[in-house]
């Protein structure tokens, strides 16, 4: 049980194109998701929390209108990432939160994101 | 600022032994712990919670929760090559929307053979 998933898991895409990653929660409904980011041997930073039918809450920091997200049901968000730019290059990773066991968050595998 | 810190390590320990993991925290209000174990390039793993003062046992893991001390650690027993890994400690504050956690920034286990 508690199983994310993400796609894709890695993808190329040139300096000033779109990219959307998708997060599924495949076996529980999640009212709520995360984003994280991770760049090499640093920490996990979230970015923002995806509420189902509700506007996505950014952290500090993080430009709402390049990362786009979207939660239109209770088992998927999605991550566009626009105008990318070498700099955007990083593990993107989200997590679902599960309705019943409340406090818990569940980890897809990641997305790796190159932007050349 | 809700903090939580983690040694970075790495923290070596021979196969067999016990690794002891430490985590404080600093929001004295906190309710949920939790131990996720991440591989290198690959996602965090939820491996251990617990809500409550005490220790919590799961196979070789256990957790310990000491909210007086605002001090969370974790105990692999009879740690396995298969163990080494970045251990991450999270924290769920008391009220709030939205349910975010804080991570440490983990620390890094080896196990040797």
């Amino acid at each position: 049980g508690a199983v994310v998933s993400q796609h894709p898991s890695w993808v190329i895409c040139k300096s000033g194109t779109s990219v959307k990653i998708e997060c599924r929660s495949l076996d529980f409904q999640a009212t709520t998701m995360f984003w994280y980011r991770q760049f090499p041997k640093q920490s996990l930073m979230l970015m923002a929390t995806s509420n189902e039918g509700s506007k996505a809450t950014y952290e500090q920091g993080v430009e709402k209108d390049k990362f786009l997200i979207n939660h239109a049901s209770l088992t998927l968000s999605t991550l566009t990432v626009t105008s990318a730019h070498p700099e955007d290059s990083s593990f993107y990773i989200c997590s679902a939160r599960d309705q019943v066991r409340l406090y818990e968050q569940y980890f897809g595998p990641g997305t790796r994101l190159t932007v050349t | 600022q809700k903090e939580v810190e983690q040694n970075s390590g790495p923290l070596s320990v021979p196969e067999g032994a016990i690794a002891s993991l430490n985590c404080t925290y600093s929001d004295r209000v906190s309710q949920s712990f939790f131990w996720y174990r991440q591989y290198s390039g690959k996602s965090p793993e939820l491996i251990m919670s617990i809500y409550s003062n005490g220790d919590k046992e799961d196979g070789r893991f256990t957790a310990q929760l000491n909210k007086a001390s605002q001090y969370v650690s974790l105990l692999i027993r009879d740690s396995q090559p298969s163990d080494s890994a970045t251990y991450l400690c999270a924290v769920k504050s008391q009220g709030g929307s939205n349910y975010k956690l804080t991570f440490g920034k983990g620390t890094l286990l080896t196990v040797n053979p």
